[in-house]
């Protein structure tokens, strides 16, 4: 089993630019979770998926937007791209009843 | 005043020490997570608890849900446990929902 696996590991993309990132959950996991961690902070929930739908949701700009494939394998969009978008961003999946989170390697953003 | 907050930030230890970590919080929890990341690494999860104690080889979490305090103890510590170690709350109203994460301690074990 390969775990989470997230691609790419690493971008550098320019101010305004819309990127996004992909996360393949573990093998029998339905539901992905997208954090974003800034440099020396911890990380903060962007939200989750479930059934292919925006479960919940945390304080981040409409810029940043998801979806969820039927294979339960997830993408994370952002729009117009600013310098402090700049993070490592994580996904993390959970299967059925939760009971367990794994997260992926991550995915590095340098936005400049 | 944050959610979850850890003590000690930093961390600094000679091989073999034993090693505590602190983690409180402030809301109704139904389970708390011990992660750990390697710089420049993805985050690796090490326990999840929801009661009482665990433990893994070396490693010991420990948690009192009427305290909302929990720990995590390193027995034998020895360089390669270097890292950052995280403890997460789930505020979103699961156990596997939104999580809210410590800022983390930075452990460093010296040869």
């Amino acid at each position: 089993d390969a775990g989470v696996t997230q691609s790419p590991t690493h971008l550098i993309k320019t101010r305004g630019q819309q990127v996004t990132l992909r996360c393949s959950p573990k093998s029998g996991h339905d539901t992905v979770s997208w954090y974003q961690q800034a440099l020396g902070q911890g990380p903060q929930f962007i939200f989750q998926y479930y059934e292919e739908e925006e479960r919940q949701r945390g304080n981040f700009p409409d810029r940043f937007s998801g979806h969820q494939f039927p294979n339960y394998s997830s993408e994370l969009n952002v729009n117009a791209l600013l310098l402090g978008d700049s993070a490592l961003y994580l996904c993390a999946s959970s299967p059925p009843g939760g009971t367990e989170a794994f997260f992926g390697q991550g995915t590095r953003l340098t936005v400049v | 005043k944050n959610e979850v907050e850890q003590s000690p930030q930093n961390l600094t230890a000679q091989e073999g020490e034993f090693i505590t970590i602190n983690c409180s919080y402030s809301v109704g929890i139904s389970a708390l997570h011990w992660l750990q990341q390697h710089p420049g690494g993805g985050i690796v999860s090490l326990f999840m608890l929801s009661s009482g104690k665990k433990k893994h080889g070396r490693l010991i979490a420990t948690i009192n849900i009427q305290e909302k305090h929990s720990s995590l103890h390193i027995t034998a510590s020895h360089p390669r446990d270097s890292a950052v170690y995280i403890c997460a709350v789930p505020t979103g109203g699961t156990s596997y929902g939104k999580l809210t994460f410590g800022q983390g301690t930075i452990l460093t074990v010296h040869p």
